[in-house]
């Protein structure tokens, strides 16, 4: 079992090119989230999804798309990638009412 | 949109001091979690309080969330070195179950 997996680990990419960042759940749960954190800012939500087929906009969504065709993934894309993006990415996701479960996250630097 | 505070935001204590962090909410909450965070780790999910003035503990660690479903705090007696990182409390509004608000944290540090 193998809980959240996030792909990839590390990334460094250049102001303007585009990635994915894809998150696999392996527990059947519906809600999946993707989160940013800087330093001394927390976990803000960039997008969340509560079933296959659906997402939502959290805090901070600009800048950012995501996708969500099969229930155990959760894709977060960057079409055009910016400095201020830079910053460690925490997929999590969860069933009814019970807590999130995080992912290792992905510490992307943009130049 | 809910607002989720928590203070304060960083904790310095000698070994066997308590420690306590303090999270508010702008509007009613249908239940709050806690997390713990290591340094270049993820959230770890503590506990989860879901009933007006309930307590909860954890060896060391106690929960309480209060009366009026807005205010929640977790205390630890006597810290140890172990609890060295930050914790977040996320709250999660009755008019939107889909998602939970995350306060800054409160980072800890214990010095031996």
């Amino acid at each position: 079992n193998a809980g959240v997996t996030q792909t990839p680990k590390f990334r460094v990419l250049k102001t303007g090119q585009s990635m994915t960042l894809l998150c696999a759940q392996d527990m059947n749960h519906e809600y999946m989230y993707w989160y940013r954190q800087d330093p001394g800012m927390g976990l803000r939500l960039i997008h969340y999804s509560v079933g296959e087929g659906t997402t939502a906009k959290g805090e901070v969504p600009d800048g950012y798309n995501v996708s969500r065709l099969k229930k155990q993934n959760f894709l977060l894309g960057l079409e055009s990638a910016a400095p201020s993006q830079t910053s460690v990415y925490f997929c999590a996701s969860r069933d009814g009412n019970q807590p999130q479960h995080f992912g290792d996250g992905t510490r992307l630097s943009i130049l | 949109g809910q607002q989720v505070m928590q203070i304060p935001q960083y904790q310095h204590v000698q070994e066997g001091e308590d420690f306590t962090t303090y999270c508010n909410s702008s509007t009613t909450l249908s239940n709050i979690q806690w997390y713990k965070q290591r340094p270049g780790g993820h959230p770890v999910f503590l506990i989860q309080l879901v009933k007006s003035g309930e307590v909860k503990k954890q060896k060391r660690l106690t929960f309480q969330f209060g009366e009026a479903k807005k205010n929640s705090s977790l205390h630890i007696t006597a810290t140890q070195t172990t609890d060295v990182g930050t914790y977040f409390c996320a709250g999660r509004m009755n008019t939107n179950a889909g998602k939970s608000t995350f306060g800054d944290g409160t980072t800890l540090t214990v010095k031996p």
